[in-house]
């Protein structure tokens, strides 16, 4: 398995300003995923990860309101950029550890 | 596009019955997961499945799946309150990106 560390675990942002969200797992992995919850709905992938190299984002998703950073194995973070109360959700990211996905603790975002 | 489709999505049901969970997906895999989510928790894995035909069981829940008819079920035997939760299937079909169904919310009543 894997241990996973997300950080904030919450806060409460106001709009147009911008939320840094520290992802870190305990063994060094190629790929580190970005999920967004909204409220009472399912996860919906927002990009991969991937140390070195770009992300690659979802249709619907854009680096210049999600840039992600991966500078080593074992961290990654989000940024939720310009944020409007939209953008209230859970945020997890998530590895995979063989056949299985494990997901961090989340980090529960409400912009006012 | 990939589809991933969860009936029912919300169940309430009594303690000691029984009930099944449906995943129907729209594309070839044969890699399925299902989550489970505590209300304010992060996703805990369930089972993994990963061929034609899998079965696993865990405690009163067993998880089935058939490729062929790209369908998984998450069968609940004499529930418990315990077992109150959302209840995810994801399917990976596309290297190691999942689609989420909606999600069952499941309510167990004594």
């Amino acid at each position: 398995s894997a241990v996973i560390s997300q950080k904030p675990s919450r806060d409460i942002c106001q709009r147009g300003t911008s939320l840094t969200i520290q992802c870190q797992v305990d063994s060094q992995v190629t790929m580190m995923f970005w999920y967004r919850q909204q409220p009472g709905q399912s996860l919906t992938l927002i990009a991969t990860a991937n140390q070195g190299s770009e992300a690659t984002y979802e249709s619907g998703f854009v680096i210049d309101k999600f840039p992600i950073s991966r500078p080593n194995l074992t961290f990654s973070t989000l940024t939720v950029s310009n944020m409007s109360p939209e953008d209230s959700s859970i945020y997890l990211c998530s590895v995979w550890i063989g056949y299985e996905q494990f997901f961090g603790p989340g980090t529960r975002l409400t912009v006012l | 596009e990939l589809k991933v489709e969860q009936n029912p999505l919300f169940l309430s049901m009594q303690e000691g019955k029984n009930y099944t969970i449906y995943c129907n997906y729209s594309t070839t895999s044969d890699r399925l997961y299902w989550y489970r989510q505590d209300p304010g928790k992060s996703l805990e894995s369930l089972f993994v499945l990963l061929s034609n035909g899998a079965v696993k069981q865990e405690g009163r829940l067993m998880a089935s799946l058939d490729t062929k008819a790209r369908l998984s079920t998450l069968h609940i035997t004499a529930a418990v309150h315990d077992l109150s939760a959302t209840y995810f299937c994801a399917v990976d079909a596309s290297g190691s990106r999942l689609t989420f169904g909606e999600g069952t919310q499941l309510t167990v009543n004594p």
